[in-house]
């Protein structure tokens, strides 16, 4: 069954306190893979695409890597203002839509 | 990147009626789609709004329940019909862009059904 499942379903860390998300996919022929930030009471708000193994994006404090199975968002010394819930979906396949992950919770304390 | 508005943001509704969500494109996109984010469930595609045509719908929604509009590359309507509290959600608007064809959406239109 084509999935996508996100890891840990919540996260507190400390401000400076380095960290992981992840996104693991069963889809075959991987179109894309996706990263997504929400704010409560917002949309998400895009902030990666990723196409194949090895792959790595950069934005300030995030890096957002891909293998065969997984995609991994790592975030380098957050702050309380990247907490929210950060999403991942996958387009595979000849399907247009996108499949999506539950997301994980994150907050940064102070 | 596209920017989306949506209107209303957030509305509470009597069970039975019906309410009409608005999402204006700040640019011409050919894909627009409207999803629906209930707590606990991922983002479910409800429907692609088709230009000049009817909505292509998911598995599970129908056209009586969610009439949507599409009237040009801009502007979409999506309507909740005879609501219940089961309908009770956010309805997010979007729309393809970007050089990766990302989705970006709206702001999201917060319904609560009594």
């Amino acid at each position: 069954e084509d999935q996508v499942t996100q890891s840990p379903e919540a996260l507190r860390l400390q401000e400076g306190e380095s960290s992981s998300l992840n996104c693991s996919y069963t889809v075959s022929g991987l179109r894309g893979l996706f990263w997504y930030r929400q704010d409560p009471g917002k949309g998400p708000e895009f902030l990666f695409t990723l196409y194949s193994a090895g792959e790595e994006k950069e934005k300030e404090r995030l890096k957002a890597t891909l293998t065969k199975k997984e995609s991994f968002l790592h975030i380098t010394a957050p702050k309380p203002e990247d907490s929210a819930t950060y999403l991942c979906a996958v387009r595979f396949g000849n399907n247009r839509k996108l499949i999506w992950g539950l997301g994980t919770s994150l907050a940064v304390n102070p | 990147s596209a920017v989306i508005s949506q209107k209303p943001s957030r509305d509470i509704c009597q069970r039975g009626t019906s309410l009409t969500i608005q999402c204006q494109v700040d640019s011409q996109v050919t894909m627009m789609f409207w999803y629906r984010q209930q707590p606990g469930q991922s983002l479910t595609l409800i429907a692609t709004a088709n230009q000049g045509s009817e909505a292509t719908y998911e598995s599970g929604f129908v056209i009586d329940k969610f009439p949507i509009s599409r009237p040009n590359l801009t502007f979409s309507t999506l309507t909740v019909s005879n609501m219940s509290p089961e309908d009770s959600s956010i309805y997010l608007c979007s729309a393809t862009g970007g050089e990766t064809g990302e989705l970006f959406f709206g702001e999201g239109s917060r319904l609560t059904v009594l």
